[in-house]
């Protein structure tokens, strides 16, 4: 079965410092990946999307993430953090049949000033 | 706006009783889902559904039951069979049920035991 680990529940990072979350997934072939952020009591917003292709993708709000196959990684990146960048951030993989997405755990990000 | 709107944003629920949370979309999607939300659990599929008057169970689906009468509703029932209903239900959409559809998630519903 496909599943997705996100091994750090909580990071905290200064402003203007670089960020980086970790994901890794499971999964029989090589999968989409999504990441999603989540500001408090609010829905999720996608960031960015891999479906196929180069390997380093950029997504809104100046995130990017790198897609490494022989790592069973896809990590987010961001090179400089605003406070607005405190929020929720989560990994998924859709399965094919239904779209059905499954989810990592979540990092929850904190920006110190 | 095109978007999705679920409502209420709070909910209670008393012992025994079954509350209904609605999910409307203004979109045109043909797939909708349901996710409860737990701290550090992310998000657990209750059930979602690929087209009109089909719905299919998620991951978590047992206390909870759905319709899909119309393309643009997908309302989540949570019964009273749902001993631990306490949780974030958040709602969503792609334009297909095919891998490649982005999701696109409501603002949510946060429902407490009273």
């Amino acid at each position: 079965a496909q599943s997705v680990t996100q091994p750090d529940i909580h990071i905290t990072v200064s402003e203007g410092a670089s960020l980086e979350l970790r994901c890794n997934y499971s999964y029989g072939a090589t999968p989409y990946l999504f990441w999603y952020v989540q500001s408090p009591g609010q829905g999720l917003q996608l960031l960015l999307k891999y479906f196929s292709g180069d390997t380093l993708v950029q997504g809104i709000k100046g995130f990017e993430a790198e897609f490494k196959r022989s790592q069973s990684s896809f990590n987010l990146r961001k090179p400089s953090v605003h406070w607005s960048d405190a929020a929720e951030y989560f990994c998924a993989v859709p399965k094919a049949a239904g779209n059905k997405l499954t989810f990592g755990g979540g990092t929850r990000v904190l920006v110190k000033p | 706006d095109g978007g999705i709107t679920q409502s209420p944003k709070y909910l209670f629920r008393k012992e025994g009783q079954n509350v209904t949370l609605s999910c409307e979309q203004n979109l045109n999607h043909d797939a909708m889902y349901w996710y409860r939300q737990d701290p550090g659990q992310g998000l657990r599929l209750i059930y979602y559904s690929q087209i009109v008057n089909d719905f299919q169970k998620g991951d978590i689906a047992e206390g909870y039951s759905v319709s899909r009468e119309k393309k643009e509703s997908f309302p989540l029932t949570v019964t009273s069979a749902q001993k631990n209903p306490t949780a974030f239900y958040l709602c969503a959409s792609s334009m297909e049920p095919d891998a490649k559809n982005i999701q696109y998630f409501g603002a949510g519903t946060r429902l407490s035991v009273l």
